[in-house]
């Protein structure tokens, strides 16, 4: 079955780059995406990026898929203490329904 | 700001229970999908709908129903609500079937269960 692997915990200091990793085993995956989860809040889209792209980049956001390791990358740059938050890597194959596998989420400590 | 609103916010429920959880899509979303967030997890896929048609199941039990409406409003059910079904619900609704559309999600409502 599908998994999604993320590590649970990075701190970074405010201003400098950040890097959330993210591993998935489902090579049928077709998009794959990075959400953002504030405290008592809902998901928020932040980029997605379709399988057969190296690269994507949104202004401070670049994400990196390694398609052969299953690897998946989110960059934030110039990161900000609005950046605190927990992100979730997730995939979904392709098909008739959009059933999206996300990962346990990477809390994200931005330290002034 | 999602435009998708869920209701209740908080729910407490005793063991053995029913509940039903609701969602209001933004208007023309015509696919709906419900997903469970335990403390410190990811969201699971429960199921999703389209078109008022169940459309898709995740490993979820048959006392996990739901229902979608042509008002773009639709419903989580529970019966015989467990300790475990305690957890943050989510819907999300898209404007059509596919992968690259995008979910706008609610704020969730939190069920425990007691």
């Amino acid at each position: 079955g599908e998994d999604v692997e993320q590590s649970l915990f990075l701190s970074v200091r405010e201003g400098d780059s950040s890097v959330i990793n993210c591993t998935y085993t489902d090579s049928s995956s077709t998009y794959l995406y990075w959400y953002k989860q504030e405290p008592g809040a809902g998901l928020q889209l932040l980029t997605y990026i379709f399988s057969n792209m190296d690269m994507k980049q949104d202004q401070r956001l670049t994400v990196l898929l390694n398609k052969k390791d299953k690897h998946l990358s989110l960059r934030i740059a110039d990161t900000q203490t609005g950046d605190s938050a927990i992100y979730f890597c997730a995939e979904t194959p392709s098909g008739g329904y959009q059933k999206v596998t996300f990962g346990t989420g990477t809390k994200l400590q931005v330290i002034p | 700001e999602t435009g998708v609103t869920q209701s209740p916010t908080h729910l407490i429920k005793t063991r053995g229970q029913q509940v039903t959880l609701r969602c209001s899509s933004q208007s023309g979303h015509n696919t709906v999908s419900w997903y469970q967030q335990a403390l410190g997890q990811g969201p699971q896929f429960i199921f999703q709908y389209y078109r008022e048609e169940e459309n898709g199941r995740g490993n979820f039990p048959p006392r996990f129903s739901g229902l979608q409406f042509p008002n773009y409003s639709s419903e989580l059910n529970v019966n015989a609500l467990e300790l475990d079904d305690s957890a943050l619900y989510l819907c999300a609704s898209s404007l059509a079937l596919g992968a690259s559309t995008e979910a706008f999600f609610g704020q969730g409502t939190r069920l425990t269960v007691v």
